[in-house]
């Protein structure tokens, strides 16, 4: 069965800054998915990026990107010049490349400190 | 579009009570999904429909609980009889084959039990 490890439950940042929130999976399926979703205090889920497990080349989308070490089972967010908008839970998601169906991580809370 | 609608946005009802919980996917979407986030467990999946047929209801807690989808335009989640542990925001989202896999989510329906 595919997990999906959070380690940080919560971290924060200085605006402007950079940070970089951590999440490992485990799955013997060679072909997936992995995501990360954004849920501010409107609880409202919101794609951040996406990767699929087959591009060698980390996604990136506008301040986002990931770094993803497929042999390490590694998909870490990096947030570059944190903005006060950025406070909210991340979570990090698995997918495989059969189903629909997200297995998430238990989340982290980002605070963005003026 | 005006995205995932789901109904009521907060619910408030008693232990032994009926309740039913709504979603509207979004138009052209055959992919339905019910998640329930609760801070123990994290966010779970439920069950969830293609072309309006329940394809894995793995996730569904015990037979108290039960989904139906007899349209493609509209979803139901309902639990009999509720019990306080069944408190937790419940997300109803929907996606479409080839847009990446991406899930659009709902604004959730926080339930509580007294």
């Amino acid at each position: 069965a595919q997990t999906v490890t959070q380690s940080q439950p919560e971290m924060s940042v200085q605006e402007a800054e950079t940070v970089t929130l951590s999440c490992t999976y485990d799955t013997s399926e060679s072909n997936y998915y992995l995501f990360w979703y954004k849920q501010p205090p409107s609880r409202q889920m919101i794609l951040v990026i996406r990767q699929e497990a087959y591009k060698q080349q980390n996604a990136t989308e506008n301040r986002f990107s990931v770094n993803f070490q497929k042999a390490a089972k590694s998909f870490s967010l990096k947030i570059s010049d944190s903005q006060l908008g950025d406070t909210a839970m991340y979570f990090c998601a698995f997918m495989n490349g059969q189903g629909f169906s997200f297995i998430f991580g238990k989340g982290t809370r980002l605070l963005v400190k003026p | 579009d005006a995205g995932v609608i789901q109904s009521p946005r907060h619910e408030v009802t008693e232990m032994g009570q009926e309740v039913t919980l709504r979603c509207k996917p979004i138009s052209g979407h055959d992919y339905l999904f019910w998640y329930r986030q609760t801070m123990m467990r994290g966010l779970e999946l439920l069950i969830y429909f293609n072309n309006n047929v329940p394809i894995d209801d793995s996730g569904m807690p015990e037979d108290r609980f039960s989904a139906k989808m007899p349209n493609a335009s509209f979803s139901t989640l309902k639990i009999q009889p509720s019990e306080p542990r069944d408190s937790a925001v419940y997300f109803c989202a929907s996606s479409i084959p080839g847009h990446n896999n991406e899930q659009f989510f709902g604004p959730g329906t926080r339930l509580t039990v007294l």
